[in-house]
């Protein structure tokens, strides 16, 4: 069966940078699109963007476009996202989400949580 | 940039119904999906293409769509469904997903 396991919580400093990683499995890696979604303490689902893991294409929302970066290792089946620049508001657990024919957000990896202190 | 607009609470009884609403302009153009959430947990589709049940989620959960409104319906409304719900679409331009701003299910 399909699975997205996503690597450990992290604490990070104001200014550094985070790579969280989503191991997919039990399917083709490459025929199924991601998106990473993220979620801030007591708050809503935020989407991020999206990786052609096929392709290596990208589309990356307006609100973190030229901070983030989402990547893949098809030799693996890992996909990346790297958050750069981090400030304490992007305390947050970081989702990475599979297509699932057609419906953008099938399956959801467990989540990772990204700390940036104040 | 683009919203979907929910209310930020809803209270129901046990077996009663609840109805969920998400409001955008996109709507009558895109579809809508509707995820779950409950606390600690990843989001779980409950409802795709504004109407559709994915196998394994009860049938009381059904979605319709009307206009720039979609509606998530729980019929007969148990305590395992507090959580949060969340409508999710796309933007006009098809290019950027949005979520909505989230209800609170409250099971009294």
């Amino acid at each position: 069966q399909v699975q997205l396991v996503q690597s450990g919580a992290e604490v990070k400093k104001p200014g550094a940078s985070v790579k969280v990683s989503c191991k997919a499995s039990g399917y083709l890696f490459t025929d199924y699109y991601f998106h990473w979604v993220r979620q801030a303490p007591g708050q809503g689902l935020e989407w991020m963007g999206w990786i052609n893991p096929h392709s290596g294409g990208t589309d990356y929302a307006q609100k973190f476009q030229g901070r983030v970066t989402m990547t893949r290792d098809t030799s693996i089946g890992t996909t990346y996202m790297e958050l750069s620049s981090l400030r304490y508001d992007d305390t947050a657990v970081y989702y990475c989400a599979r297509e699932k024919t057609g419906r953008p957000f099938g399956y959801w990896g467990q989540g990772t949580l990204v700390t940036v202190p104040s | 940039s683009y919203e979907l607009t929910q209310p930020p609470s809803v209270s129901v009884s046990p077996g009663q119904t609840a109805r969920i609403t998400c409001s955008g302009d996109a709507l009558p153009k895109q579809y809508a999906y509707w995820f779950q959430q409950k606390p600690g947990q990843a989001p779980v589709e409950v409802i795709y293409k504004d109407t559709q049940r994915p196998s394994g989620i009860p049938e009381r959960f059904s979605g319709s769509s009307s206009g720039t409104t979609v509606t998530l319906t729980i019929s007969g409304v148990q305590a395992e469904d507090e959580a949060d719900y969340y409508c999710q679409s796309v933007d006009t331009t098809d290019t950027y997903y949005v979520f909505g701003t989230g209800t609170k299910v409250t099971v009294l």
